[in-house]
């Protein structure tokens, strides 16, 4: 199946830092979706972003996939950004997808 | 609905037990997705059903667990013989694949076998 791979594992920064984060891919996808899981485990959708750039406030994604890799950009982090970052992508002809691990976010204020 | 909806949003059962699990998606999507999440674990796929049929039911992990949407709505996961590894969020998903696969997810359910 496809593999997913979410980097880095764990990143802790100070309010008001940027960040990048990082998914790759192993296989061609029609459907990539970041999604932030809050503290009680609910999954947040951030951008359904099969290939392209889109934007939303302070947090931007950019899906290249022809190079089978996407990145989430948080600017101006705040504490309520904490939490697990989730990408997950549908391969090609398959019906469901497929989570990486995550990035777990601490913002110290 | 305005959203997944999803129910008991806990349950704690016995080991042996039999459990049922609601899930209630978007209204007029026609794709359902069941997820299970362990702790520490990205979400793991058990079955997903585009209207009334289990499309792809390749991730449930044994002839224990077993999923219906009778009506190509609501959803129920069902689980057999209950055993504490079974403890988990199991979280429900809809979609409407039409020209957009976005999937959006409910809160979960946060099954404890004991």
């Amino acid at each position: 199946g496809i593999q997913v791979e979410q980097s880095p594992p764990d990143l802790i920064l100070q309010e008001g830092a940027n960040s990048t984060l990082r998914c790759n891919f192993s296989d061609s996808v029609n459907n990539l979706q970041w999604f932030h899981q809050n503290p009680w485990g609910q999954l947040i959708n951030l951008f359904y972003i099969p290939s392209g750039t889109k934007q939303n406030g302070r947090l931007s994604a950019t899906t290249v996939a022809t190079e089978r890799y996407s990145l989430l950009y948080i600017s101006s982090s705040q504490t309520t950004d904490s939490g697990v970052y989730f990408c997950a992508v549908e391969r090609l002809g398959a019906q469901k997808l497929v989570f990486g691990q995550g990035t777990r976010l601490t913002i110290n204020p | 609905g305005a959203g997944v909806s999803q129910t008991p949003s806990n349950k704690v059962t016995e080991k042996g037990k039999y459990v049922e699990l609601r899930c209630d998606p978007i209204s007029g999507h026609t794709a359902l997705y069941w997820y299970r999440q362990s702790l520490g674990q990205g979400p793991e796929f058990l079955i997903y059903f585009q209207g009334t049929g289990a499309a792809d039911d390749s991730g449930l992990p044994n002839d224990r667990f077993f999923a219906v949407r009778p009506e190509g709505s609501v959803s129920t996961l069902k689980i057999q013989r209950t055993e504490r590894g079974d403890s988990a969020v199991y979280l429900c998903a809809s979609s409407s694949r039409r020209d957009r696969r976005e999937a959006f997810f409910g809160q979960g359910t946060r099954l404890t076998v004991v």
